[in-house]
This record gives C-alpha cells, sequence and structure tokens, in this order.
C-alpha cells in the first residue's frame, strides 16, 4: 500500500492561497489520491480526489505531479473557517474492497 | 437521512462495563467503515462492511471489539469489559461504492473512567 507524508503543520494568511503537499512516492498505476479534512469535533470530510489529471471543484484545486510521486492542495482564498487537518489518503486495495487509510494529516491554521 | 448518523455522540463507561455504539448510514449506501481516533492522531481503520458481509475487520484491536451489520443498513459496534485505552472518538462512515468517496458521521466520544 502506498504510505503518504506530509508535513504536520503550515499556517496561512486569510484571502490568501494555502498550497498543502502531499508525498506519496511509491503509489502505482491505478491508486487515486484522495483528500479529506476534519474540522474540529466533526468527522472528516471528502474535498477533492485525482488519479494524474489535475481537478478543481467548488472547494480546492489538486495537482498531481507527473510522476505522480507528490501533490498539492490548493485552497485559493482561505477563510478562517478553512483551519483544519487535511488528510492525503491514497485508495489502497484489500482483497478486492478499498480501505481508507489517514496518516496524521497536515493541521492548517487560517489566520486573520 | 441527508447524512451519517452516530449515536451516542458522548458515552462515558466506567472500566469494565460494555457499550454498543450505533450508526445509521447514508440511505443506500453499500459500505460502512468504522475508524478509531485517538486524540491528536488521524482514524485508525477497524472494520468494513459491504451490505451485511464483514470482508475486513483486521483493525479491531481484540476480541473485546465486535461490529454487525445485520441487514446491511444499520450497524453496531460493541466494545466489551472496557478499558481505559478504548477512549476514542469512534467515527462511522459509509460510501455508494467500495471505498470511493466516504461521508462520515460526527462520532461518538468514548471515555472509559
Amino acid at each position: 500500500d502506498a504510505k503518504t507524508t506530509q508535513p504536520p503543520s503550515m499556517d496561512c494568511a486569510e484571502g490568501r492561497a494555502a498550497n498543502l503537499p502531499c508525498n506519496h512516492s511509491t503509489i502505482s498505476g491505478n491508486e487515486y489520491v484522495y483528500w479529506y479534512r476534519q474540522i474540529h469535533s466533526q468527522g472528516p470530510q471528502y474535498i477533492i480526489h485525482g488519479l494524474k489529471n489535475n481537478e478543481t471543484n467548488e472547494m480546492a484545486s489538486l495537482i498531481i505531479t507527473e510522476d505522480r510521486k507528490s501533490s498539492t492542495l490548493i485552497l485559493p482564498h482561505a477563510t478562517l473557517r478553512d483551519t483544519a487537518v487535511y488528510y492525503c489518503i491514497v485508495r489502497s486495495s484489500s482483497g478486492g474492497s478499498y480501505i481508507p487509510t489517514f496518516g496524521r494529516g497536515t493541521s492548517l491554521i487560517v489566520h486573520p | 437521512g441527508a447524512g451519517v448518523s452516530q449515536s451516542p455522540r458522548y458515552k462515558v463507561a466506567k472500566r469494565g462495563q460494555d457499550v454498543a455504539l450505533r450508526c445509521d448510514p447514508i440511505s443506500g449506501h453499500v459500505s460502512l467503515f468504522w475508524y478509531q481516533q485517538a486524540l491528536g492522531q488521524g482514524p485508525e481503520f477497524l472494520t468494513y462492511f459491504q451490505n451485511e458481509a464483514q470482508l475486513d475487520k483486521s483493525g479491531l484491536p481484540s476480541d473485546r471489539f465486535f461490529a454487525e451489520r445485520p441487514e446491511g443498513s444499520v450497524s453496531t459496534l460493541k466494545i466489551q469489559r472496557t478499558q481505559q485505552e478504548d477512549s476514542a472518538v469512534y467515527l462511522c462512515a459509509s460510501s455508494s461504492g467500495t471505498g470511493e468517496k466516504l461521508f462520515f458521521g460526527s462520532g461518538t466520544q468514548l471515555s472509559v473512567l
């Protein structure tokens, strides 16, 4: 199973872009990269996912390098409500089923 | 329902007591996951159901932990003879497929005294 590495913490000024990196150098060709975030006292919330192409939705953009060994989640205009722990995970397989495996994530603090 | 519902939201148990945690997944979701989250850590996988079948229980920490989903909808995680190290937030998630986008509940915070 591919593992991910993320910085333990980051901070960002409100209104600026937050760029959260993730390293997944052992990812295999058919594994997707998923991002979730967890706001205090809530369960994780899905943000975005991708395979090899860059992706964008109403929440964020996902940039995956050409060799797929790393990716960056971009929050284009961070707000105070974006303060959360962000998890980058690779969808692994176990007996035909996919068990998302979370690490410790990156704690993002958005300050005024 | 609109989302994944878990109950109770908080549970305080005396050491040695049995507890049962309930998860109501999103209607029609075939996959259901249980995770355990200790303070300051990421969610740790416990077990996975596809409909009523428990396909993976490799994350259950001991035989005191038992999960079921008898009709392929509501699931219950039972912990027998609770210990202090069982104190954590227990998260339930469901998905329409086999592990694609997961929808999480708010969790049950279990405190064992």
